[in-house]
């Protein structure tokens, strides 16, 4: 596609509930990125993906967080167990080969209730 | 510890008139930083790029001027447009890929 797209825009899950953020990168891009951004704050790394491999899992605050890129293209972000201080917008990058310019998504705003 | 910082949050600047957005860090292994831009609902857009082997890199409007010795950058817009209002954040490349982003400073450019 033209950009990276994420789904959904906006989600609302109870505490406790397991949710599912999506991620299509564009097209060609081999860098994967997530990332948190709490309000009033920059985005901070999660995890990065080259291809399907999960290069670094460093920034995921919990066991709770988990990624996959099975097949190098669409990723998933999955979050276990929600709790209140999960609530943040969720970013999803890519990049190409060889650049540091990442591309970002529009976002899917979590809110834990 | 906060290694890219943006000190201003805010910043109002009259239309036509010069906007400096600046920009400090603490770990003088990054080696690569770029500027966003984000607009209330979006995703952060890709803005300008300046590796540490130069001091300055200019496309457009955008000027992005680097000081390593002062651990410092800025992002000078000029003429500044009521399209620039938005929030503004730095990001410095650590390792080959992560980036570290700043808090961001909402910039908002007056008619």
């Amino acid at each position: 596609g033209a950009g990276v797209s994420q789904s959904p825009r906006y989600k609302v899950a109870k505490r406790g509930q397991d949710v599912a953020l999506r991620c299509d990168p564009i097209s060609g891009h081999v860098s994967l990125f997530w990332y948190q951004q709490a309000l009033g704050q920059g985005p901070e790394f999660l995890t990065y993906f080259q291809n399907e491999a999960q290069l670094d899992k460093s920034g995921l605050p919990s066991d709770r967080f988990f990624a996959e890129r099975p097949e190098g293209s669409v990723s998933t972000l999955k979050i276990q167990r929600t709790q209140q201080e999960d609530s943040a917008v969720y970013l999803c990058a890519s990049s190409a080969r060889g650049r540091y310019e990442a591309f970002f998504g529009q976002g899917t705003r979590l809110t834990v209730v | 510890d906060q290694q890219v910082k943006q000190n201003s949050p805010s910043l109002s600047v009259q239309e036509g008139r010069i906007s400096i957005l600046n920009c400090d860090y603490t770990n003088s292994m990054f080696d690569y930083f770029l500027w966003y831009k984000k607009y209330p609902a979006e995703g952060p857009t890709f803005l300008i790029s300046i590796s540490s082997i130069k001091d300055k890199n200019e496309d457009g409007r955008f000027t992005v001027f680097l000081n390593k010795s002062a651990k410092h950058l800025s992002l000078h817009i000029v003429p500044s447009q009521p399209g620039d209002s938005a929030v503004y954040f730095c990001a410095a490349l650590q390792g080959a890929q992560k980036l570290v982003f700043g808090q961001g400073t909402r910039l908002t450019i007056n008619p």
